[in-house]
């Protein structure tokens, strides 16, 4: 079956560092891929998502690239602030068409600490 | 809009207790799903929904059972609370099929601690 693997942290960084949470998956054909992000004690929201192979998704400065080839979404930012502290999850859906209810697989979350 | 709202956000339980879990949205969507989160293993789905007056099982159905009587509505029964049933539990719904992606709104959460 479908699987999202990420690693769990927590991952430490200072303001202003560059971040890279890894996510890898397993999956038949082409499903969409998302990060969702959950802010201490609130529900997750969808942060970013790709739909297709080398699609970049984008939001709030951070960035993941499809790559079908390595199977992999990984989230980057550019220069993390103390706001942006928070657990991150990678999650997979498949293809609209394939049929089903669109299960959403979710990898078991980063947690991201950015001290000042 | 409110989005997608839970009732109660903290709740203890001792063990055999039961206990209903509401949530609701107010956008009109299609689906509706239960997750529970858990240290170390991601949110699972519990049950889900694909429209008013259905339900279906996912991943860990086991102790629980719903109902989504009212679209806007879909409601987690415990009807005998256990101790490994302390968890976060988190709603969320989306929209139907004409969206060509799966995004899901999700809920602020439920804390359910069974003694």
């Amino acid at each position: 079956g479908d699987s999202v693997t990420q690693m769990e942290g927590p991952v430490t960084l200072s303001e202003e560092a560059f971040l890279t949470i890894n996510c890898t998956y397993t999956a038949t054909g082409y499903p969409s891929l998302f990060w969702y992000v959950q802010y201490p004690g609130e529900g997750l929201q969808l942060l970013l998502k790709a739909t297709k192979a080398d699609d970049k998704g984008s939001n709030k400065g951070f960035e993941a690239t499809y790559r079908k080839e390595t199977t992999s979404f990984h989230l980057e930012k550019g220069s993390v602030q103390v706001s942006d502290s928070a657990v991150y999850f990678c999650a997979l859906s498949p293809p609209l068409n394939s049929g089903g209810y669109q299960k959403v697989t979710f990898g078991i979350g980063t947690k991201l600490q950015v001290i000042p | 809009n409110a989005g997608v709202t839970q009732t109660p956000k903290f709740r203890v339980l001792k063990t055999g207790q039961s206990m209903t879990l509401l949530c609701a949205q107010d956008m009109n969507h299609e689906y509706m799903y239960w997750y529970r989160q858990d240290p170390g293993m991601g949110l699972r789905l519990i049950h889900y929904s694909v429209g008013e007056g259905t339900t279906a099982k996912g991943e860990v159905p086991d102790g629980y059972n719903v109902s989504r009587l009212k679209k806007q509505n879909f409601l987690l029964g415990l009807e005998s609370a256990a101790p490994s049933q302390t968890s976060v539990y988190f709603c969320a719904s989306r929209t139907g099929d004409h969206v060509p992606y799966n995004e899901q709104f999700f809920g602020p959460g439920t804390r359910l601690t069974v003694l």
